[in-house]
């Protein structure tokens, strides 16, 4: 399995402009996660789906960010605009149905992104 | 609801000494606990993981960690470190109840010469 995948790797863009993030989860996993990590505010969760349907998005920072899950395998992470303080490294992670004995997530190498 | 504590943002240890980073959990339901690594410009990966059962579980590379009940702790542990071993952990608690996983702050572990 070629593991959960994300492009681009990096993305420079500015301020103001569009981003969209991608995501391919591990084929057979029902969970999706969005995070952001940062210096400062280290490893947050942003949003994740269960069965494509998003359960909890509590941590979207404000209404710029999106996301959505069309199918099972596919997600995109959009933000419009972007703004300099969104510049951080951004992971997508996948696992079989949360809650379940083998929740472990798989991480994505991440997306490094900066705004200037 | 669920927490995790790791008790020290940065531990400094010499290779070949054991290795000791501090987890305190808490949850209203059975806990599933888990030790992430993350090397430098990588996504995190699973080290080990507590579901049920045998409280002592062996991971990668060596490392283990012990689920202790009366504790709320999941310490993880390695006899010698080597220099490869240097990175940021972190530790995590999930549930059969749990939607999710909770992740702590991480600890930057660094091997001195």
């Amino acid at each position: 399995d070629a593991g959960v995948i994300q492009s681009p790797r990096h993305e420079v863009t500015e301020m103001g402009q569009e981003v969209t993030l991608r995501c391919k989860p591990i084929s057979g996993h029902n969970s999706l996660f969005w995070y952001r990590q940062t210096m400062m505010r280290g490893l947050e969760l942003l949003i994740y789906f269960n069965n494509n349907v998003p359960i909890d998005d509590s941590g979207m920072p404000e209404d710029r960010f999106s996301a959505k899950m069309p199918n099972a395998s596919f997600s995109t992470l959009k933000i419009q605009p972007s703004e300099p303080r969104d510049s951080a490294v951004y992971f997508c992670a996948s696992s079989e149905l949360a809650g379940g004995p083998n929740n472990e997530q798989f991480f994505g190498p991440g997306t490094r992104l900066t705004v200037l | 609801a669920q927490s995790v504590t790791q008790l020290g943002s940065h531990v400094s240890v010499s290779e070949g000494a054991l290795v000791l980073l501090r987890c305190n959990y808490s949850s209203s339901v059975p806990p599933y606990l888990f030790w992430y690594v993350q090397y430098p410009n990588q996504g995190l990966q699973l080290l080990l993981k507590y579901t049920t059962g045998a409280t002592l579980v062996k991971g990668i590379n060596g490392f283990e960690a012990e689920f202790k009940k009366s504790e709320t702790s999941f310490h993880l542990t390695k006899p010698s470190a080597h220099m490869s071993d240097a990175a940021e952990y972190f530790c995590a608690v999930g549930g059969s109840s749990a939607s999710k996983i909770i992740f702590g702050s991480g600890t930057r572990l660094s091997i001195r010469p």
